[in-house]
Order: C-alpha cells, then sequence, then structure tokens
C-alpha cells in the first residue's frame, strides 16, 4: 500500500497569514497517462470532507484561490496564501493511482 | 447538483451486522463510481472500497474483503454498505462519495460527499 506522510500535525495561523501543509507519498503517484493522482481534502468541524485540489494543483469548482497545491518528485504541499477563519478543520491528502486509496493521517488548522 | 443521503444512526452488537444506505438525487447514477470511507472517532479517512453501479461489481480493500459488501440499486438510485461480524474496532462515522469525471473507482476524485452515519458497536 501507498503510505502517505503528512507535516505538521497541526499548525494554528493568525488569519491573513500564510499556511502551508506538507504529504510525502512512499511511492510515485505519477501514472503513465501523465497525470499525477494526488488530492488534497477540507473537512470542516462536524462535516464530511470536500474536496480543494485534484491531480496535484487544479483548485476543485468554487475553491477559493488562496488555496494552491504543488508538487517535487513524491512531496507535495497545500499552501493558503491568506488564512481565513473558514479554513479552520482537518486537511487530508490522498492518493488515487492504485487500490487501495490511502490517505495521509491529517492536519489539524486553526486560528491564533 | 447530486446530493447524496445517508440513513441515520445506529447502534449495533458486537458480532451483529449492519447496513448504511446512501440516496443519491440530482445526478447520473449508473454511470459514476461510488465510494466508502470510514472514520473512526478522532481519527484519519479510511477507504473501504467502491461499486460502479453500471459494471455491478465492487472493489474492497483488502482489509474488509470477505466482511463488507457494496451493492447499488439503480431502480431507487441508493448505494448500500454492509458490514458483517462488527467489533468495536468499526465504531465510525461511514461516509459515502461520488467519484469524478472518469469511470473508475481509482485513478478519481471524490466529491460531493454524503452527510456521515455514525455507527456505534457496544455490547
Amino acid at each position: 500500500d501507498i503510505v502517505m506522510t503528512q507535516t505538521p500535525p497541526s499548525l494554528s495561523v493568525t488569519p491573513g497569514q500564510p499556511a502551508s501543509i506538507s504529504c510525502k507519498s512512499s511511492q510515485s503517484l505519477l501514472h503513465s497517462d501523465g497525470k499525477t493522482y494526488l488530492y488534497w481534502y477540507l473537512q470542516r468541524p462536524g462535516q464530511p470532507p470536500q474536496l480543494l485540489i485534484y491531480e496535484v494543483s487544479n483548485r476543485f469548482s468554487g475553491v477559493p484561490d488562496r488555496f494552491s497545491g504543488s508538487a517535487s518528485g513524491t512531496d507535495f504541499t497545500l499552501k493558503i496564501s491568506r488564512v481565513e477563519a473558514e479554513d479552520v478543520g482537518l486537511y487530508y491528502c490522498m492518493q488515487s493511482i492504485q487500490l487501495p486509496i490511502t490517505f495521509g493521517q491529517g492536519t489539524r488548522l486553526d486560528i491564533k | 447538483q447530486i446530493q447524496l443521503v445517508q440513513s441515520g444512526a445506529e447502534v449495533k452488537k458486537p458480532g451483529s451486522s449492519v447496513t448504511v444506505s446512501c440516496k443519491t438525487s440530482g445526478g447520473t447514477f449508473s454511470s459514476y463510481a461510488f465510494t466508502w470511507v470510514r472514520q473512526a472517532p478522532g481519527q484519519g479517512l479510511e477507504w473501504m472500497g467502491g461499486i460502479i453501479p453500471m459494471f455491478e461489481k465492487a472493489t474492497y480493500a483488502e482489509k474488509f474483503q470477505g466482511r463488507v459488501t457494496i451493492t447499488a440499486d439503480e431502480a431507487t438510485t441508493t448505494l448500500y454498505l454492509e458490514v458483517s461480524s462488527l467489533t468495536s474496532e468499526d465504531t465510525a462515522v461511514y461516509y459515502c462519495a461520488r467519484a469524478g469525471e472518469r469511470i473508475t473507482i481509482f485513478q478519481n476524485w471524490f466529491d460531493p460527499w454524503g452527510q456521515g452515519t455514525l455507527v456505534t458497536v457496544s455490547s
């Protein structure tokens, strides 16, 4: 199984400041079709997860442009350019290049 | 806009079975993939398996093979997750979710998600 390792486990950010979450996969997520099957989700308190970013860097419909994703090999990063109060919650990376689909352990973001 | 509405919370005895339903509306059913993910209290997300209704065949994580059954009813556009031989470790919120545009369970995103169903296993 592909292991997804997220860091940090938690972070506390002042509104308006940037935030960065890292995710490292134990295997390449780059498929022969040219796509990299890495996704980012946000789970707000008491809510189901919602998709933020698909295939490393594509913002899903309705996701604010302060969210961005990038990759370097098997290292992936989610950045929030200016954190807002509504960004509080758990962030998960997920790989779906192969089964079983696996998630990172999650990163909890709260507001200072 | 597709919506996924799940059945209500359940309390079950160890060794019993539970079935969680996920009713879909507002979108195409048969030609999308759907998946089930669970989240134990205070824990992360765990993929259990998925199904593409038009193909009928479900795929499972090895951990759940033989103990979990995923089915889809095209007539009612409803998904089902049955978990048997329950133990306390199965206490979790169970989510259904629809996959993205490709007709595959993997190499795909999951959105939207159902609201979640809490299953509590306790004697």
